[in-house]
């Protein structure tokens, strides 16, 4: 069965740096990959989404990488603020699963100022 | 805003009590997807509509039914409530026509079963 896997550890971090969480997967082929934030007792809030043929994309801070090779995705926050403490999920889809989701556990980061 | 509203937010029940949880959204989408989140499992899909009168299961469907009679309700229910229901629930909507839609997610619902 596929398998999605976030880094187990949470991220703690010093402001201005830039944190690094990574989305490996097994047993699938998704089609795309989206990136969510949740903060405590709130639902995830969409971030970022990349396609399988597109290997990065941006938004402000943010960037995404997708190698379908390595089965992996990265994402990071550069110049990182403690406003960006959070957990971070990633989630793979594809065309033929009715639109279904699948998420990852999730990894916590926390900004130090 | 993407106008989704989870009732109730929170609920203390009794192990063979019967509990329904109810989303509501008011953007008139088509797919809603009710979710489970627990500690170290993440995120996982129970049931999801298609459309009105249209539900299929997800991977951790046992012990939960769906139904949507109209566009905007969704109502997951628990037939008779176990302690290992006790999660957060959420609901989500699907965004767009196109594939890759993003999901808006509501506020969750806390169910503890005793």
């Amino acid at each position: 069965s596929q398998k999605i896997e976030q880094n187990s550890e949470a991220l703690n971090i010093q402001e201005g740096k830039t944190a690094t969480l990574t989305c490996n997967y097994t047993n699938y082929s998704p089609a795309y990959l989206q990136w969510y934030r949740q903060d405590p007792g709130r639902g995830p809030v969409f971030l970022l989404l990349i396609r399988e043929n597109e290997k990065e994309k941006r938004k402000e801070r943010l960037k995404v990488t997708f190698d379908t090779t390595l089965k992996q995705s990265l994402f990071h926050i550069t110049a990182s603020q403690p406003a960006d403490s959070a957990t971070y999920l990633c989630a793979l889809g594809d065309f033929s699963n009715d639109y279904k989701l699948s998420f990852g556990a999730g990894t916590t980061v926390t900004v130090r100022a | 805003d993407a106008g989704i509203t989870q009732s109730p937010r929170h609920k203390v029940t009794e192990t063979g009590t019967p509990v329904t949880l109810r989303c509501h959204q008011t953007e008139n989408h088509r797919y809603m997807y009710w979710y489970r989140q627990d500690p170290g499992h993440g995120l996982r899909l129970i049931h999801y509509s298609y459309g009105v009168k249209d539900t299929d299961k997800g991977e951790v469907s046992d012990g939960y039914s769906v139904s949507r009679s109209k566009t905007e309700d969704f109502l997951l229910t628990l037939e008779s409530a176990t302690s290992s229901q006790t999660s957060v629930y959420f609901c989500a909507i699907r965004s767009g026509t196109g594939g890759t839609g993003e999901l808006f997610f509501g506020e969750g619902s806390r169910l503890t079963v005793l």
